[in-house]
């Protein structure tokens, strides 16, 4: 498509339950990045994709929080167990190469 | 790791009033961004410009990348530039991609 789409834009998960967010990037683009922002202004990088690859996992929380870029399938960051700290809107964006990036809508997640 | 400051913090102008908005960085960078978050909170591209000059419309942004600074120009401000703009940059030999974003300029347009 020629937008970056998340799915869903709100999700509401009780403690130590798990959640799932999906995005699915721009046609032709081969890098995908999660990034968390907490409160309103701070923005946390989370991973990085080339195409089905991890490219950069520096970011993430590893215990708890996963991803993956299947072909075929929208990209998916999954956290199991959430916790209260874990309620932030989490973007996804995509680039054709690792230079401009693209931003989807977000998708809130609160942890109850 | 590269530190970004942005400023002023918060912004109030009046409508049709002209603003600029600045970001300085710590270290030489290969990618430079300014987005508009909006009050419904979606984030907007403004610009990618890790050096020169670019304008759309009635924004513009100028990076000088020597001195490690961005500006992003607003002219003839409206309602719906109120918001928060970001600048983020990824560092000369860090993580291409990994975007380090500064606290941001929150803007209120009074009509």
């Amino acid at each position: 498509g020629e937008e970056v789409a998340q799915t869903p834009k709100h999700l509401v998960r009780g403690e130590g339950q798990k959640a799932k967010l999906y995005c699915a990037p721009i046609k032709g683009h081969s890098y995908v990045f999660w990034y968390q922002q907490v409160l309103k202004n701070e923005f946390k990088f989370l991973i990085s994709f080339q195409n089905e690859n991890v490219f950069d996992e520096t970011g993430m929380p590893k215990e708890r929080f996963s991803a993956k870029c299947l072909p075929n399938s929208p990209c998916s960051l999954e956290i199991q167990a959430t916790k209260l700290e874990d309620s932030a809107v989490y973007f996804c964006a995509s680039s054709p190469n690792t230079g401009e990036l693209f931003f989807g809508e977000g998708s809130r997640l609160t942890v109850l | 790791g590269i530190q970004v400051e942005q400023s002023p913090p918060d912004l109030i102008l009046q409508e049709g009033a002209n603003s600029t908005l600045r970001c300085n960085f710590s270290d030489s960078v290969n990618n430079l961004q300014w987005f508009h978050q909006n009050p419904w909170g979606q984030l907007i591209n403004l610009f990618y410009i890790p050096s020169g000059t670019k304008q759309n419309g009635r924004l513009s942004a100028t990076t000088v990348a020597t001195e490690r600074y961005s500006l992003l120009y607003i002219s003839s401000s409206q309602t719906t530039d109120s918001g928060v703009y970001f600048c983020a940059v990824d560092s000369y030999g860090g993580s291409q991609g990994n975007l380090i974003f500064g606290k941001g300029t929150k803007l209120s347009v009074k009509p």
